[in-house]
């Protein structure tokens, strides 16, 4: 049974570009949630998609925006990018229908570097 | 809103030590409490969790009690391990299980 699988793993962008990083959720799972891991910080909540629509979003800015595809995979992309925005993205999956604990699947995350 | 606040680390134990590590926690209504471990280079993985008042949660050695009356969430090892060395995050579940708020984080450094 996978689990959660992002990539890619690590990339290097400038200031002022954009990236797109993806995810697939674990099998049997419908929701996908992001969020964004500073150095030496917890996990920040970005937003969280269902049935393709972003259902919940966090103190994020709207150059993040993200989608997600019938298969239930996800997008994240980050528009315009700022030196802050360093991190490690990670995409979070979950069964909205089974679950109402709260308990989330975790990737391995996307570490993003910003000239 | 929401929040959860952490010991400050790095933690650093030797091996066969007790550990704990504190977590606080402010919610509205009865979210659930986890708590997550990261080892170097890997995501978050679930360690344990607990869904109501008084529940204990369990695995690997590890133990945590949700104690409603006080806010906490204590993570208790009773002897660590040099694997047991890691980042460990308490999160509570926010708005119906939607979302997790996180700690913090704190660095457990277990020597041998």
């Amino acid at each position: 049974d996978a689990g959660v699988t992002q990539s890619p793993t690590h990339l290097i962008k400038t200031r002022g570009q954009q990236v797109t990083l993806r995810c697939s959720p674990k099998s049997g799972h419908d929701t996908v949630s992001w969020y964004q891991q500073a150095l030496g910080q917890g996990p920040q909540f970005i937003f969280q998609y269902y049935e393709e629509e972003e259902r919940q979003r966090g103190n994020f800015p709207d150059r993040f925006s993200g989608h997600q595809f019938p298969n239930y995979s996800s997008e994240l992309n980050v528009n315009a990018l700022l030196l802050g925005d360093s991190a490690l993205y990670l995409c979070a999956s979950s069964a909205r229908d089974r679950d109402d604990t709260g308990e989330l699947f975790f990737g391995e995350g996307s570490r993003l570097t910003v000239l | 809103g929401n929040s959860v606040t952490q010991m400050e680390g790095p933690v650093t134990l030797s091996e066969e030590a007790f550990l704990t590590i504190n977590c606080t926690y402010t919610a509205t209504g009865y979210p659930s409490l986890f708590w997550y471990v990261q080892y170097p280079g890997e995501g978050l993985q679930l360690l344990l969790k607990a869904t109501k008042a008084d529940d204990k949660g369990s695995n690997k050695g590890f133990e945590a009690t949700y104690r409603k009356e006080t806010t906490s969430f204590h993570l208790e090892k009773g002897s660590v391990q040099v694997s047991d060395s890691a980042v460990y995050f308490c999160a509570l579940s926010d708005q119906g299980g939607n979302k997790l708020v996180f700690g913090a984080g704190t660095i457990l450094r277990v020597k041998s």
